[in-house]
């Protein structure tokens, strides 16, 4: 079975601009979770959706939103970026009934 | 709120030694109990859990048992190897007050094996 996916791996935005990462869970799982990862502040949970619908959300501002759709891949969207948000981002998935969590390899993005 | 403390080393050993990395938490409710393991440009693999208490997790030679009277889920392993040299990361998901599936992070700890 395919484990979880992201695109893309790495990306360079400037200050200001908009940036959409992509997530494909595994098959059958219905649950998708995002994280920041950095040096400083470790793992820090952003928000978790289930068929669609934003279960839990983290600490972070309003610029930080996602969607799932039908297919349960998800999407996270960071607008007016700032240096502060260069991270390596991390999707995880989950089966409905469960606990653990089944992680991507991260997308690194690096704000200049 | 929910945490974890983990030693954040960095951890150094030889080949062949013994490992421990401790972990404590602190959780309002009954959490499940995880060690998640990241090498080096990759994203985090779950190494083992543990669900209830005296739950003993194990997988690849490390084991950890979920300690209710101590709050504790140490790592261990008898025998490291050069290729376990990674960041190893504590973690809970506490699921009281109804569907809270994110997961709490320790600070990781760093280990490295020397041949």
């Amino acid at each position: 079975k395919a484990g979880v996916t992201q695109t893309p791996r790495y990306l360079i935005k400037t200050r200001g601009q908009q940036v959409t990462l992509s997530c494909s869970p595994i098959s059958g799982h219905r649950s998708v979770s995002w994280y920041q990862q950095t040096p400083g502040q470790g793992l820090q949970f952003l928000f978790e959706y289930f068929s669609e619908t934003q279960r839990n959300k983290g600490n972070f501002p309003g610029r930080f939103s996602g969607r799932q759709f039908s297919n349960s891949r998800s999407e996270m969207n960071v607008s007016t970026l700032e240096l502060g948000d260069s991270a390596l981002y991390l999707c995880a998935s989950k089966r409905t009934s469960g606990y653990e969590q089944y992680f991507g390899p991260g997308t690194r993005l690096t704000v200049t | 709120g929910d945490s974890v403390t983990q030693m954040e080393g960095p951890v150094t050993l030889s080949e062949e030694a013994f490992l421990t990395i401790n972990c404590t938490y602190t959780a309002t409710g009954y959490p499940s109990l995880f060690w998640y393991v990241q090498y080096p440009g990759e994203g985090l693999q779950l190494l083992l859990k543990a669900t209830k208490a005296d739950d003993k997790g194990s997988n690849k030679g490390f084991e950890a048992t979920y300690r209710k009277e101590t709050t504790s889920f140490h790592l261990e392993k008898g025998s490291v190897q050069v290729s376990d040299s990674a960041v190893y990361f504590c973690a809970l998901s506490d699921l009281s007050g109804g569907s809270n599936y994110k997961l709490t992070f320790g600070k990781g700890t760093l280990l490295t094996v020397n041949p």
